[in-house]
């Protein structure tokens, strides 16, 4: 069985900061790992992927990622935190097995602010 | 690219109304669909897979006569509430996987905008 877990309800950082929102999975079988953004009463919208390949992956608005196997995680960084960062964000992971038909298992979620 | 539309945007309606939600996808074609329910301040809960010319499948728990799926094209899937009530009331949100194989499973979910229903 697949799971997702993110460390922190809430992150709150100030602009300019480094964002940081970690996330960890669990799962038996090579992941798909993929981070997405929430902004109030809309729907999410890709951040970034990770399929196979590069672990280092890079995303739209100066998000990042990396895939660390051993460490089961796919943190989501950013160097400095802006204003509209400003969000909920969800980790999400699939796998390429037939019968499940590409569910994404989503972790609970990370509130971030950004303090001026 | 990757536009996935979802109508209305918002629905308020009696108890006891039906109300269909349409999602589609713009400009890609997508054989699964995808149908999520968000309650405020928690994470997205799939209530049921939909596949192009057969029947949803859906996840435990999830009444199939309450919350109709068809998906009917390879760019468009409806949820129909059927008979809602005030429990019923919650944001919906659909997303559609480009690809029209089922095996395509590394593609990214592209989602709508989201419904939010509230029955009085």
């Amino acid at each position: 069985a697949q799971s997702v877990t993110q460390l922190g309800s809430h992150v709150s950082v100030s602009e300019g900061a480094l964002v940081l929102l970690r996330c960890n999975y669990s799962s038996s079988v090579p992941p798909y790992l993929f981070w997405y953004v929430q902004y109030p009463n809309q729907g999410l919208q890709l951040l970034l992927k990770y399929t196979t390949g590069a672990t280092l992956v890079k995303g739209i608005n100066g998000f990042e990622a990396e895939f660390k196997k051993s460490e089961t995680s796919f943190h989501l960084t950013k160097p400095s935190a802006h204003m509209s960062d400003a969000a909920e964000y969800f980790c999400a992971v699939s796998h390429m097995i037939y019968n499940q038909g590409g569910k994404l298992i989503f972790g609970q979620g990370t509130e971030l602010s950004v303090k001026p | 690219g990757a536009v996935v539309s979802q109508h209305p945007s918002w629905v308020i309606c009696k108890s006891g109304t039906s109300v269909k939600i349409e999602c589609r996808s713009l400009d890609f074609q997508a054989t699964t669909m995808f149908w999520y329910r968000q309650f405020p301040k928690q994470s997205l809960m799939l209530m049921a897979t939909s596949n192009e010319g057969s029947k949803a499948t859906y996840e435990q728990g999830v009444e199939k006569d309450k919350f109709l799926i068809n998906h009917a094209s390879l760019t468009l899937s409806t949820l129909t509430v059927t008979s809602a009530h005030p429990e019923d009331s919650s944001f919906y949100i659909c997303s559609a996987r480009p690809g029209q194989s089922i095996w395509i499973s590394n593609q990214p979910q592209h989602f709508g905008d989201g419904t939010r229903l509230s029955i009085l």
